[in-house]
């Protein structure tokens, strides 16, 4: 079975900087898609970013990029110019290809604070 | 378009008695999860439907728990009877199947107390 790891029970960052949220995982299927997922005080959780395996190329989605590392079966989240919005817990997910049903898998969560 | 919808969004029941939670996804997802979410930590599974077929109800504690989705849509999870343990926030989700990012979108959740 898949498992997916947050080493960082909790970071924090100064608004503007950077920050980096790690996530390991562990499979043994070679096509398969990583998600990060944002969810605020308020509890709904929103897609922040996604990649799937077969593509080299890191996702991208404006101040949020991946480093996906496929043989060390790593996926950091890395947040630039942080801002006060982007305080949330951050859970990294892991999904099977489609053929092997949809389950999703995720970590136990990185509690990110951004201060002012 | 709407979002996931849920309700309630809060419960307060004694234990041992029953709890119900209504989930409407997306429309036209055929894909509905629903999630067990503790407090600081990351949502699981408890059951998965495809259109009206639970497909995956391996983690769904079944001797207090059931669920349904009896036209492929809208689904009810309910507890019966609820324990102390069973307080937590109860997360529905919905994708669409043929979609190539077979993205979750997640509901605002129930959360749930049994005292």
């Amino acid at each position: 079975a898949q498992t997916v790891t947050q080493s960082q029970p909790e970071m924090s960052v100064q608004e503007a900087e950077t920050v980096t949220l790690s996530c390991t995982y562990d499979t043994s299927e070679s096509d398969y898609y990583l998600f990060w997922y944002k969810q605020p005080p308020s509890r709904q959780m929103i897609l922040v970013i996604r990649q799937e395996a077969y593509k080299q190329q890191n996702a991208t989605e404006n101040r949020f990029s991946v480093n996906f590392q496929k043989a060390a079966k790593s996926f950091s989240l890395k947040i630039s110019d942080s801002q006060l919005g982007d305080a949330a817990m951050y859970f990294c997910a892991y999904r099977s290809p489609n053929n092997y049903g949809q389950n999703f898998v995720f970590g136990p969560g990185t509690r990110l604070s951004v201060l002012p | 378009e709407a979002g996931v919808v849920q309700s309630p969004r809060y419960k307060i029941i004694e234990k041992k008695q029953p709890v119900a939670f209504w989930c409407n996804p997306i429309s036209g997802h055929n894909t509905l999860y629903w999630y067990l979410q503790n407090l600081g930590q990351g949502p699981e599974l408890l059951i998965r439907y495809e259109n009206e077929e639970a497909v995956d109800d391996s983690q769904l504690p079944k001797d207090r728990f059931s669920a349904e989705r009896l036209k492929g849509v809208d689904s009810t999870l309910k507890i019966q009877p609820a324990e102390l343990g069973d307080s937590a926030v109860y997360l529905c989700a919905s994708s669409f199947r043929d979609t190539e990012n077979y993205e979750q979108y997640f509901g605002p959740g129930t959360r749930l107390t049994v005292t």
